[in-house]
């Protein structure tokens, strides 16, 4: 069983597009997260969740829009796409978001046309 | 600012071959240190977290350790299979967020 599941793993779209990424957890965890993953690998926090309630939201275009049903769904919805979004997206999940470990899904690549 | 640098960016070792892999931080106050691993087109795996300087903590081949403004992770007669990106995050106190480094590449030659 798949912990941090994402879809889709790849996503190629053309600039202007509007984009969904989809998360789902299944290990009960409270915190979820988005980390976007640069060509340089650095690994940026973007948006956290807790209980549905956001509690990180980092500087990131208002084109980036997190939505969370309930505690085990974050989806990242992503509007009007650039070429400069291009990059791997990471959803993690985790108990509480005060030095726990963070599980990770296996990734989002966006490539933007 | 917190950030975390990690030294070297890549490294290439023989199978056998001994290393240590670095992390220097600065936060205004340490929560935690966290280590992890990731293999090419995965999400990154935890391996440790570290509270506070001269904890230490050990699992199969690598072992963390922690000091006022520096972290390493050693890698005890490696294999194949423990070639993979290092990252080392840092949470501040009273911070809810994981600050990254870059990673180190990890390649053990059989």
């Amino acid at each position: 069983d798949t912990a941090v599941s994402q879809t889709p793993k790849y996503l190629v779209t053309q600039m202007g597009n509007d984009k969904s990424i989809k998360c789902e957890q299944n290990l009960g965890h409270d915190t979820m997260y988005w980390y976007k993953q640069d060509s340089k690998k650095f690994l940026k926090i973007m948006f956290s969740y807790n209980n549905k309630e956001l509690i990180i939201n980092e500087t990131v275009p208002n084109r980036f829009s997190p939505k969370s049903p309930d505690k085990a769904h974050l989806n990242l919805h992503i509007n009007s796409l650039e070429l400069g979004d291009s990059a791997v997206y990471f959803c993690a999940s985790s108990h509480g978001a005060w030095g726990t470990e963070a599980f990770f899904g296996q990734g989002t690549r966006l490539t933007v046309v | 600012e917190d950030q975390v640098t990690q030294s070297p960016e890549a490294l290439r070792l023989q199978e056998g071959e001994s290393s240590s892999l670095n992390c220097s931080y600065t936060v205004s106050g340490l929560r935690g240190l966290f280590w992890y691993r990731q293999d090419p087109g995965k999400g990154p795996e935890f391996l440790f977290t570290l509270y506070s300087a001269g904890e230490e903590k050990e699992k199969e081949r690598l072992k963390a350790t922690l000091t006022k403004k520096e972290s390493f992770l050693h890698i005890t007669a490696p294999k194949p299979e423990d070639s993979a990106t290092y990252l080392c995050a840092v949470q501040a106190t009273g911070a809810q967020k994981l600050v990254f480094g870059q990673g180190t590449r990890l390649t053990i030659n059989p």
